[in-house]
């Protein structure tokens, strides 16, 4: 079955505490983002990745960083999280710019 | 900066109406453009994609794509119950750029 995996589904954690979202997918796509989601804000693009090692910044990548060391997966890495990061995330691949993209099941963080 | 706009509802309509849900965006040079339906709490599912003007019918929906008067539209006919959910517009730019706008979502209520 295609699809994108993301781990954990939820964590609750503390200020500071460096945490990583994984995100895999099994559709030999090109292309992965992750998006946060917030009340009132829509989904916002943080990071994406056209291509193994190459990634780029989306609209709100301040406090996060990605990697793209194996095309299947797209870890999100928050070094020092903050109460402002408290969110609900999604990965998401397609095969190109133009291809609708598959979405996770989303990860809910809380940050005190 | 690009922007998708939505009206954010709740536009609520009876079983079996016709509902019509309505997306405009500023860049002219977006090239595709995409409707996804979302559940409370669930991640965004595709319901359609357009990429020429004119109509686009899959079942009981439609996406409408106007170019020039930069608008795109997806109408749900024969509205059931299930077809409760935020529906979100995204839109991507043209190639090389992969960083998809999305509308902020229109809620959809349809009631027996």
């Amino acid at each position: 079955e295609a699809q994108v995996t993301q781990n954990p589904r939820y964590l609750i954690t503390v200020t500071g505490k460096k945490l990583t979202v994984t995100c895999s997918q099994n559709m030999n796509h090109e292309y992965m983002s992750w998006y946060r989601q917030d009340p009132g804000l829509g989904l916002r693009q943080i990071y994406y990745s056209m291509n193994v090692e190459v990634t780029d910044k989306g609209d709100v990548p301040e406090g996060y960083k990605v990697s793209r060391k194996e095309k299947r997966n797209f870890p999100l890495i928050l070094e020092s999280p903050s109460p402002n990061q408290t969110s609900l995330y999604f990965c998401a691949s397609s095969s190109n710019s133009n291809q609708p993209q598959h979405f996770g099941d989303g990860t809910r963080l809380s940050i005190l | 900066q690009k922007e998708v706009e939505q009206n954010s509802g709740p536009l609520s309509v009876p079983e079996g109406a016709i509902a019509s849900l309505n997306c405009t965006y500023s860049d002219r040079g977006s090239q595709s453009f995409f409707w996804y339906r979302q559940y409370s709490g669930k991640s965004p599912e595709l319901i359609m994609f357009i990429y020429s003007n004119g109509d686009k019918e899959d079942g009981r929906f439609t996406a409408q794509l106007n170019k020039a008067s930069q608008y795109v539209s997806l109408l749900i006919r024969d509205s059931q119950p299930s077809d409760s959910a935020t529906y979100l517009c995204a839109v991507n730019g043209p190639g090389g750029s992969y960083i998809p706008t999305f509308g902020r979502g229109t809620s959809l209520i349809v009631h027996p």
